[in-house]
């Protein structure tokens, strides 16, 4: 089956600075890429997708870039926040089903 | 519009015990999900249902936990027995179709002593 690996486990940066994080999959049938945000306590809130007809899609600030070939997607969140600071996890879409990654702590520091 | 909702957002068992945790998926999602989350594995899922129909049944799963989707409207997860090693969170998630976006629930945490 699919496997999303997500390359940083933790991530801090300084607020008004970007944020990048990345992850590859393996199955190069996954065409759906969504990404989500988790804080303390709380569920998987969706934040943005990208499908594999495209490469690069853009909501207010954050950036998602999608390297098919690569097998390779990132998330890019640009003029970062303190409350940008959460876990945030990939996913990949093989079947039917999500296969997430591992999950990214990030802090952004004021 | 209310967005998928989970009870009991806190449950505490003993070993052995049966739970059952409830979800109520967005109106008008016709595929509902159930994963675990634990810091060691990540999110696993347990069961996926599409228009209350049984999909995909995680086969690590199935010795222990059972869901059920009684209507469009409900699911459960029963664990029966508990053990300790079923302490997590436990999250369902629904979407309209196997094209659309999933969305979550705050999840139950779960405590098996």
């Amino acid at each position: 089956g699919e496997k999303v690996e997500q390359h940083e486990s933790t991530l801090s940066v300084r607020e008004g600075d970007s944020a990048v994080i990345n992850c590859t999959y393996t199955d190069t049938a996954s065409s759906y890429f969504p990404w989500y945000k988790q804080e303390a306590g709380k569920g998987l809130h969706f934040v943005i997708d990208i499908r594999s007809n495209v490469d690069r899609k853009q909501s207010q600030r954050l950036i998602v870039l999608l390297d098919k070939k690569a097998k390779r997607f990132s998330l890019h969140i640009t003029a970062t926040q303190p409350e940008d600071s959460a876990i945030y996890f990939c996913a990949a879409k093989g079947y039917n089903v999500l296969y997430f990654g591992s999950g990214t702590k990030l802090t952004v520091e004021p | 519009d209310a967005g998928v909702t989970q009870t009991p957002r806190h449950e505490v068992a003993e070993k052995g015990q049966t739970i059952i945790l409830k979800c109520e998926p967005v109106s008008g999602h016709n595929d509902l999900f159930w994963y675990r989350q634990t810091k060691i594995q990540g999110l696993e899922l347990l069961s996926y249902f599409r228009s209350k129909s049984l999909m995909e049944d995680g086969g690590a799963f199935k010795d222990r936990f059972k869901a059920e989707m009684l209507n469009s409207s409900f699911s459960t997860l029963k664990i029966q027995p508990t053990e300790p090693k079923d302490s997590a969170v436990y999250l369902c998630a629904s979407s309209l179709g196997s094209q659309d976006t999933q969305y979550f629930g705050p999840g139950t945490r779960l405590l098996v002593l």
